[in-house]
């Protein structure tokens, strides 16, 4: 069956502009996980879906990012007035909600804020 | 303290050799350890998850887990070019709870 796919693959954009990144988990997933990678630092967890409802933000680095899904599939996270620091690989990741250790990852969208 | 700490390598062996990635956790309420596996410019893909203390092997991996020391391990035996990639720990306190993942250690099997 179809994995988790994510678009853009590749985003490049200016500072201070707004940017979208799409996630499509498995079907039948009901948890999905973002997340960014940095060079040199690791997965960092960003936010968890529970269905629609969103949990756990714990990990969004301020105001400028958020995150919604709807009707318990596509998700999108949105970063307002990007940054420089901003720049990283986005994954997203869904799992069978409870076995939330079992994640699925998705190719990732590499955003690059000039 | 960071919760899960991994040494980044890189680590470079040669096909066949048996390699041992490491990571260390702070804190004991951890119960679920994990090993994912990252190609260039792919997402991870999770290798094998264990619940407790002890061995879990699975083809030519073993996975190994020490609660007492917090110490977790993964052993590759006659690693293959193909096995080149980072390999991420993760750890988590539950079945329900996020993953904490270590930085990853990149490893290359040269031929």
């Amino acid at each position: 069956g179809a994995g988790v796919s994510q678009s853009p693959s590749n985003k490049v954009t200016e500072k201070g502009k707004d940017v979208e990144l799409r996630c499509d988990p498995i079907s039948g997933h009901t948890a999905l996980y973002w997340y960014r990678q940095s060079l040199g630092q690791g997965l960092e967890f960003l936010i968890y879906f529970q269905g629609n409802s969103a949990p756990d933000k714990s990990g969004l680095p301020s105001d400028r990012f958020s995150a919604e899904r709807t009707g318990g599939s596509v998700s999108t996270l949105t970063i307002q007035r990007t940054q420089q620091e901003d720049s990283a690989v986005y994954l997203c990741a869904s799992s069978r909600g409870l076995v939330s250790y079992e994640q699925y990852f998705g190719p990732g969208t590499r955003l690059t804020v000039t | 303290q960071k919760e899960v700490e991994q040494d980044p390598g890189p680590l470079s062996v040669p096909e066949g050799a048996i390699v041992s990635l490491n990571c260390t956790y702070s804190n004991s309420a951890f119960q679920y350890f994990m090993w994912y596996r990252q190609y260039s410019r792919k997402g991870p893909e999770l290798l094998m998850y264990t619940y407790s203390s002890g061995n879990k092997e699975d083809g030519r991996f073993t996975a190994q887990v020490d609660k007492s020391s917090k110490y977790i391990s993964l052993f590759i035996r006659d690693s293959q070019p193909s096995d080149s990639a980072t390999y991420l720990c993760a750890i988590s306190r539950g079945s329900n709870y996020k993953l904490t993942f270590g930085k990853g250690t990149l490893l290359t099997v040269n031929p």
